[in-house]
């Protein structure tokens, strides 16, 4: 079964950085992009930014780039969120999907989510 | 960036009702568009792409249909489980975009 799942929910303050996770199994993580999607409460999706974990290709929405850092680590099957200065705007639940496998640019299956909570 | 413009924003439906939502790409996406549902408090799921083509295990009652700046998901008859939030989004371009959502709610 292709799964992804993601690392537990995470309370910071601002400032502080932080570090998420999306660990891909059941299918050549390699070989698939991997996509973030914000959700902040209430609202709809947004994308982030993409990653090929093959040869690390990484595209960022503008809306995103700078703001956040986008990684793999192929040898664990593991995509990375990062944020180095978090800010109470960041709070949202933060979501990464893999690519799609008949059509490029579609995302199936996606993780459970992740809610990040910025908050002095 | 393409803008996707969802209608409405929300609808009151009945189980067994048949319903439409629009989805307005800001150009020509050629098809390029992707339909999801979501739960509350569950991820999205794909359900349709290309527009019109069922994505596996989802149900026959959905489907799509349009073309170049215009398209919709359809329920044919709605059942307990659909009512849910759904989004579509643009791949024709690959700074991708989602609609705003629909909220699909029981009358």
């Amino acid at each position: 079964e292709v799964q992804l799942v993601q690392s537990g929910a995470e309370v910071k303050k601002p400032g502080e950085s932080l570090k998420i996770s999306c660990k891909g199994s059941g299918y050549s993580f390699t070989s698939y992009w991997i996509g973030w999607v914000r959700q902040m409460p209430g609202k709809g999706l947004e994308w982030m930014g993409i990653i090929y974990p093959g040869d690390s290709d990484t595209r960022y929405s503008p809306s995103f780039q700078g703001q956040v850092t986008i990684s793999a680590d192929k040898s664990i099957s593991t995509a990375y969120l990062q944020w180095s200065s978090l800010k109470a705007s960041d709070t949202a639940m933060y979501y990464c999907a893999r690519g799609g496998t008949a059509v490029a640019g579609t995302w199936s299956p996606w993780g459970q989510g992740t809610l990040v909570t910025v908050s002095s | 960036d393409i803008q996707m413009t969802q209608s409405p924003s929300s609808l009151s439906a009945s189980v067994g009702d048949r319903v439409t939502i629009t989805c307005r790409a800001s150009q020509g996406i050629s098809n390029s568009l992707a339909w999801y549902q979501q739960k509350p408090g569950k991820a999205p799921k794909l359900l349709l792409y290309a527009a019109s083509r069922l994505e596996s295990g989802v149900p026959s009652r959905f489907s799509g249909s349009g073309s170049g700046t215009d398209y919709t998901l359809t329920i044919s008859s709605l059942q307990p489980e659909d009512f849910a939030t759904y989004y579509c989004q643009q791949y024709y371009s690959t700074l991708y975009t989602f609609g705003q959502g629909t909220k699909l709610e029981i009358k």
